[in-house]
């Protein structure tokens, strides 16, 4: 079965470049989630989007920012990196239907940042 | 938002024993899952459960919403649980999904 997608899998950066992290939901998925986890941390929501719009936003730095694309693909844009945005990014997709339905995630993006 | 609490933290168990973990949250959710996220950091679907009881292999888990908890059973544990166990839950109006703090299991010979 389709996964969510995310790419890269890894990525080294140095202190104030910019990254850019691409999300592939699951087909037929509408919503799109990005987290953040940083070593030996619970995952943090960052970000979501519902049918293209944004729908709820954490605790998100002004420095990133995100969008949502016609074909459902996501993307994180992050500027003047950081150390302490080292850390796996998640991409989760939810599918249409509803409330009641079950968020799967990809397998990450760990971002070093040197 | 919904506050979402784990425990224990940490967890040592012995090769075949059984486990019960727990996550409480506060607020009525309309989505509550588990994950278990191996060594590789990947996080693999175990339960959607928002309510009720599911069983998968050794695997089980209980969500009573009313009480606002859920229960994670794993039963002749394997090494190759070990990891770190997360609950994580929606509701409260928000479409966020929110992460328990997480119980790290170490599985021993």
């Amino acid at each position: 079965a389709a996964g969510v997608i995310q790419s890269p899998r890894h990525l080294i950066k140095e202190k104030r470049e910019t990254a850019t992290l691409k999300c592939y939901p699951i087909p037929r998925h509408d919503t799109v989630y990005w987290y953040q986890q940083g070593p030996g941390q619970d995952p943090q929501f960052l970000i979501s989007f519902y049918e293209k719009m944004q729908s709820d936003k954490g605790s998100i730095p002004d420095r990133f920012s995100a969008q949502q694309f016609s074909d459902y693909h996501s993307e994180l844009n992050m500027s003047s990196l950081e150390l302490g945005d080292s850390a796996l990014y998640f991409c989760a997709s939810r599918p249409r239907g509803g409330t009641h339905t079950e968020a799967f995630f990809g397998q990450g993006t760990r971002l070093t940042v040197v | 938002g919904i506050q979402v609490e784990q425990s224990p933290p940490d967890l040592i168990l012995q090769e075949g024993a059984n486990s019960t973990l727990r996550c409480n949250f506060s607020d009525s959710v309309n989505n509550l899952q588990w994950f278990h996220q191996n060594p590789w950091g990947q996080l693999i679907n175990l339960f959607y459960i928002p309510s009720g009881t599911k069983q998968n292999g050794r695997l089980s888990a209980t969500t009573v919403a009313t009480e606002r908890y859920s229960l994670l059973y794993i039963s002749s544990s394997q090494t190759t649980d070990s990891g770190v166990y997360f609950c994580a839950a929606r509701g409260g109006g928000y479409q966020k999904v929110t992460f328990g703090t997480g119980t790290k299991l170490q599985v021993i010979p």
